[in-house]
């Protein structure tokens, strides 16, 4: 049973637009969240978190947005940049009292950005 | 070196053999972590360790064997392995208590025949 979804396994979108990634989650004791890039050949690359205690956080042209009600989070790039094109993977913790090695990835979304 | 370096980057061994994955992290953390990633499937967490004791086995098979002998160095001990096994093995390093950020290396790309 997948707790952390990425419904779209793919995204395509033109340089220069917005670029929007969705995450649901289904177990409510996730805490903190967090998204991933990882580019072929390399490991994931930490990009921009979120604390259950805000529902936004941004970061450059990286902000994430956070629906807990919906358990919904959503990685929104402005402008994207053919460089942006990766896997990107969403991940969750619960509060572990100050630990924080539970993460649960989702399954990634690959983003093509177009020149 | 800098970050979270894994050697080998790529290893095919037989289902007889016995090989180890060498992970070590130059950034002063206190945690360190074994994922497998398998083809369409989201990254698996095997192993954790914080302070150089195991605070997690995810239900692995006693086939994949964890060491830690300090908080810059893990290694994961691989014998009898499946085909199934096949996988991206990726290490990664963090810091207990905060911020709650996971840093990977590269991974190793490990073939069983």
């Amino acid at each position: 049973d997948q707790q952390v979804k990425q419904n779209s396994p793919s995204l395509s979108v033109q340089e220069g637009r917005i670029s929007i990634l969705n995450c649901d989650y289904t177990n409510s004791m996730f805490d903190y969240f967090l998204w991933y890039k990882k580019y072929p050949a390399e490991g994931p690359t930490f990009l921009i978190s979120i604390s259950s205690i805000k529902d936004k956080n941004e970061d450059g042209r990286f902000t994430v947005f956070l629906n807990k009600s919906a358990k919904h989070l959503s990685l929104h790039i402005v402008p994207s940049q053919p460089g942006d094109s990766a896997v990107y993977f969403c991940a969750a913790s619960p509060d572990l009292g100050g630990s924080n090695y539970k993460l649960t990835f989702g399954k990634g979304t690959l983003l093509t950005v177009n020149p | 070196e800098t970050g979270v370096t894994q050697t080998p980057r790529h290893l095919v061994m037989g289902m007889t053999n016995k090989k180890s994955l060498k992970c070590e992290q130059h950034l002063g953390h206190n945690a360190m972590y074994w994922y497998k990633q398998s083809a369409k499937k989201p990254l698996e967490l095997m192993f954790v360790y914080s302070l150089e004791e195991r605070v997690e086995n995810n239900s692995v098979p006693s086939r994949f064997s964890p060491e830690c002998p300090n908080s810059s160095h893990l290694f994961l001990h691989l014998h009898t392995l499946q085909p199934e096994d096949s996988a991206l093995y990726l290490c990664a390093s963090s810091q207990e208590g905060g911020p709650y950020e996971q840093y990977f290396g590269p991974g190793t790309r490990l073939t069983v025949t």
